[in-house]
């Protein structure tokens, strides 16, 4: 099956630490991802990534690091430094940033 | 800290009446647009696109309608069905700081009356 995947499904963490949310996909696409839903909120952008081995700062990129080592992978860290992390995150990924955008199932992350 | 709550537009319908969903893009560059639907919990999926070169464009029960010169896309739903309610995404692309972005509409709730 071809697709996208984000690990885990929920995710809880203490205030101050570091965490880092998993997106892989198949389908070999170059352009990758990364969002921030909060409840009743549309999708804000965090950062993207147009090819392997680069990547972009979007809307709300402070407090949050990525990296493109791999044309499937995209993780995201979430560092101590974002100041209300608690938030549904989306991954996505297109063959190119003039295509649709397929959707991970994304990642609930509670920080307590 | 942020607010939470409900602050999306709601479009309610009858079950079998037809919806339509409306969206104001602010790029008037912007040449690609697309319309996601994002159930409870999930994320959001494709349901059809239009490039700036058409002015309306079908599919399955779908159409997606745009006018450029006021910078508007809708999205119609005929015989609506209680597995159309979800929260609709329009997206607009189009040139921006390091090559194409992609910017999405706020989002509007349908809810499918039986």
């Amino acid at each position: 099956d071809g697709g996208i995947t984000q690990s885990p499904k929920y995710l809880f963490r203490k205030e101050g630490q570091n965490v880092t949310l998993s997106c892989e996909q198949n389908l070999n696409h170059d352009a990758m991802y990364w969002y921030r839903q909060d409840p009743g909120q549309g999708l804000r952008l965090i950062y993207y990534s147009q090819i392997v081995n680069d990547f972009q700062k979007g809307d709300i990129a402070e407090g949050y690091s990525v990296s493109r080592e791999k044309k499937e992978s995209f993780p995201l860290t979430v560092t101590s430094a974002q100041k209300n992390p608690t938030a549904f995150y989306l991954c996505a990924s297109s063959k190119s940033s003039y295509n649709e955008q397929f959707f991970g199932p994304g990642t609930r992350l509670t920080v307590l | 800290g942020e607010s939470v709550g409900l602050h999306l537009p709601t479009l309610s319908v009858q079950e079998g009446d037809n919806s339509i969903i409306n969206c104001a893009y602010s790029n008037s560059a912007s040449d690609y647009f697309i319309w996601y639907k994002q159930e409870s919990g999930k994320g959001p999926q494709f349901i059809i696109d239009i490039r700036s070169n058409m002015d309306k464009r079908q599919g399955q029960r779908v159409t997606v309608l745009l006018n450029k010169t006021v910078k508007h896309l809708s999205l119609q739903i005929a015989a609506t069905q209680p597995g159309d309610s979800a929260v609709y995404f329009c997206a607009e692309n189009g040139p921006g700081t390091g090559g194409f972005k992609t910017i999405f509409g706020a989002g509007t709730r349908l809810f499918v009356k039986a």
